[in-house]
């Protein structure tokens, strides 16, 4: 079946510094992609929606110049976490709907992200 | 706007049967999806509803009434694997999901 693979599992990064998460569609072409934030024992909040060779689409709240996405293939997606903060301290996820099987929406494995 | 219920915490034995509800509006309706997410881990598919009635896939069933908006997700012979947070999600007009707070479930033995 398909999968989406996210990268790092698990990072630690110092404040001010900024981070990359990939998110990768492995044998399907994904030109949508979600990104996902989530906080201990709060459920998923939408980041933003990535679409391949455009801009991101942010929701309300979420700042574009801290958190920049990047569509570059139908591949890959990446969120770059600028300045960290350790507010930013959180659970990541990207999912990527498949384009013709709306039965599933796929996951990546997450990545947490500690900001110290 | 758009709004997904579902009780917070319930609690059930190994071995009997829990359901655990979902109400939801939405702008737009193309499917109701059931997740199920262990702590610290990304959510793994359960189910996925578009017609009414009830789909079963061994342990876990799901079922959905879309003119009352309305699904459960039923869990048999509970084991304590199950202990988990299970989470309810609508995808609207827009294919986006439109996500539940999660329902922990607690298994005893």
């Amino acid at each position: 079946g398909a999968v989406v693979s996210q990268h790092p599992s698990w990072v630690i990064c110092k404040s001010g510094t900024s981070v990359k998460i990939e998110c990768r569609s492995l044998d399907f072409q994904a030109t949508t992609m979600f990104w996902y934030r989530q906080f201990p024992k709060q459920s998923l909040m939408l980041m933003a929606t990535s679409n391949e060779g455009s801009k991101a689409t942010y929701e309300q709240g979420v700042e574009k110049d801290k958190f920049l996405i990047n569509h570059a293939s139908l591949t890959l997606s990446t969120l770059t976490v600028t300045s960290a903060h350790p507010e930013d301290s959180s659970f990541y996820i990207c999912s990527a709907p498949t384009p013709t099987d709306l039965s599933e929406a796929f996951f990546g494995q997450g990545t947490r992200l500690t900001v110290v | 706007g758009q709004n997904i219920d579902q009780p917070t915490e319930m609690t059930a034995t190994e071995g009997a049967i829990v359901q655990i509800n979902c109400t939801y509006q939405t702008s737009g309706f193309n499917g109701l999806f059931w997740y199920q997410q262990h702590a610290g881990e990304a959510p793994t598919f359960l189910s996925y509803n578009v017609l009414d009635g009830l789909e079963e896939k061994g342990r876990f069933s799901s079922f959905l009434s879309r003119s009352k908006g309305y699904s459960y997700l039923l869990l048999k012979e509970l084991q304590m694997k199950d202990s988990a947070s299970y989470l309810c999600a609508a995808l609207d007009s827009n294919y986006q999901l439109i996500w539940g707070a999660g329902t922990k479930l607690i298994i005893k033995p």
